[in-house]
């Protein structure tokens, strides 16, 4: 079985700033790990996914998360916040042998002026 | 073109009603999935099908029932709807490893 961990549910950010969201998965076997944003109202946008190879990935909106095996981590980050950045971000955990995509809590990100 | 479509956007009816919400991906996608997302804006996974096949089947009423005609389409029925039905549903499309992709939810409230 798996799991997803996101360390806190909301995070507030000056404009500009660093921003971090932190996950932390469980799995059997090697996984596949994604990161999703929700807008108000809207469906889940895949923001980036990890699957094999270069641990460090980069996505759309200048996201990267890296995967960390010996921490079982999964951390998603962004140099400079902008307020378009005010969302729900969930981590998600697939392993590479199951369909099953099960997703964290989220986390709520605020973005100040 | 919208790559996964779900009608309609907003459902709202009785309590003891049946209802059907559909979903379409044009993506060419193998498997299909419905989310369960609650009020916290928790998010469950509910049903999976690949090539119409039933792959996932998690612990839900089985008052819930989907049918998959098509690998295209995954259609959810919910029958003698209850107040605690009321949440967002989800639509997804997947073809390994690229992850899912999500329609835009259905709003389920049963009053």
């Amino acid at each position: 079985a798996q799991s997803v961990t996101q360390l806190g549910s909301h995070v507030s950010v000056s404009e500009g700033a660093l921003v971090l969201l932190r996950c932390n998965y469980s799995s059997s076997v090697p996984p596949y790990l994604f990161w999703y944003v929700q807008y108000p109202n809207q469906g889940l946008q895949l923001l980036l996914k990890y699957t094999t190879g270069a641990t460090l990935v980069k996505g759309i909106n200048g996201f990267e998360a890296e995967f960390k095996k010996s921490e079982t981590s999964f951390h998603l980050t962004k140099p400079s916040a902008h307020m378009s950045d005010a969302a729900e971000y969930f981590c998600a955990v697939r392993p590479s042998n199951d369909y099953k995509l099960s997703f964290g809590a989220g986390t709520t990100v605020t973005v100040r002026a | 073109d919208t790559a996964v479509s779900q009608t309609p956007k907003y459902l709202v009816t009785q309590m003891g009603n049946d209802k059907s919400i559909k979903c379409e991906q044009n993506l060419g996608h193998d498997t299909m999935y419905w989310y369960k997302q609650d009020s916290k804006k928790f998010l469950k996974i509910m049903f999976s099908y690949n090539n119409k096949e039933l792959i996932i089947n998690e612990t839900v009423p089985n008052r819930f029932s989907p049918k998959s005609p098509d690998k295209a389409h995954l259609n959810l029925h919910i029958n003698s709807l209850e107040l605690g039905d009321s949440a967002v549903y989800f639509c997804a499309s997947s073809q390994e490893p690229l992850g899912a992709f999500f329609g835009q939810g259905t709003r389920l409230t049963v009053v």
